[in-house]
């Protein structure tokens, strides 16, 4: 599977949109882009996932390049309880499967 | 809306004792996964599991580790004989046939004394 590459932290204003962004260049054709979440040691949340489309549901939006070698996470409002670690992994997406988690971004939400 | 489920939330063993960590999937997936994470480092993916046999499994699943789904609802990880290095919080997911997404459990805290 791609490597990602993701800043190890950031900060966003409550209310804000949060921003994420993940090099991924070494991404093959028939890997997807996943982000989850953890939040303190919670299990890891699925966010979203995308292949080479824009992709949007009730949490979050997902921007991938024209080139697929990068992607932004979006929380259009971020809340105090978006506070976690964040994880960009590309992966084949075939079940069975497991996921590589990196260190990801740890967000903020500041008030 | 359907969740993971694991019991117990948090386990104390003995060095050497057996344990059994538990884990209910969402009921119509068919894909099964345990994950650990050791305090402070990176979700380490263990075993994964399909048609009543392991599918995949990393290098820290050695002899001490075995997976079983003894029912039609459960799937469990038994550590043979503990050692303090498994101290850690162990994740079971699940995944529906054809989609790459797993969902996570909120985890069992095992601590080995």
């Amino acid at each position: 599977d791609a490597k990602t590459t993701q800043p190890p932290s950031m900060d966003c204003a409550e209310g804000r949109a949060a921003n994420l962004p993940c090099n991924h260049s070494t991404i093959s054709g028939n890997e997807y882009v996943y982000w989850y979440r953890q939040i303190h040691s919670q299990g890891p949340q699925y966010i979203i996932h995308g292949l080479k489309n824009n992709e949007t549901n009730e949490m979050a939006s997902l921007i991938i390049t024209e080139d697929r070698k990068s992607s932004t996470l979006i929380l259009p409002h971020a809340t105090l309880r978006d506070t976690a670690v964040y994880y960009c992994i590309v992966r084949v997406g075939l079940h069975g499967q497991n996921f590589v988690f990196g260190p990801g971004t740890r967000l903020s939400v500041l008030p | 809306e359907p969740e993971v489920t694991q019991t117990p939330s948090h386990q104390v063993t003995q060095m050497g004792q057996e344990v059994i960590l538990r884990c209910v999937p969402i009921s119509n997936h068919l894909y099964f996964y345990w994950y650990r994470q050791i305090l402070g480092q990176k979700v380490e993916f263990l075993v994964s599991f399909y048609n009543n046999e392991i599918s995949e499994k990393s290098e820290i699943f050695d002899d001490q580790f075995s997976v079983e789904r003894p029912d039609g609802s459960n799937f469990t990880l038994k550590i043979r004989s503990t050692k303090l290095e498994d101290s850690a919080m162990y994740f079971c997911a699940s995944s529906e046939a054809g989609l790459g997404e797993q969902y996570f459990g909120p985890g069992t805290r095992l601590t080995v004394t």
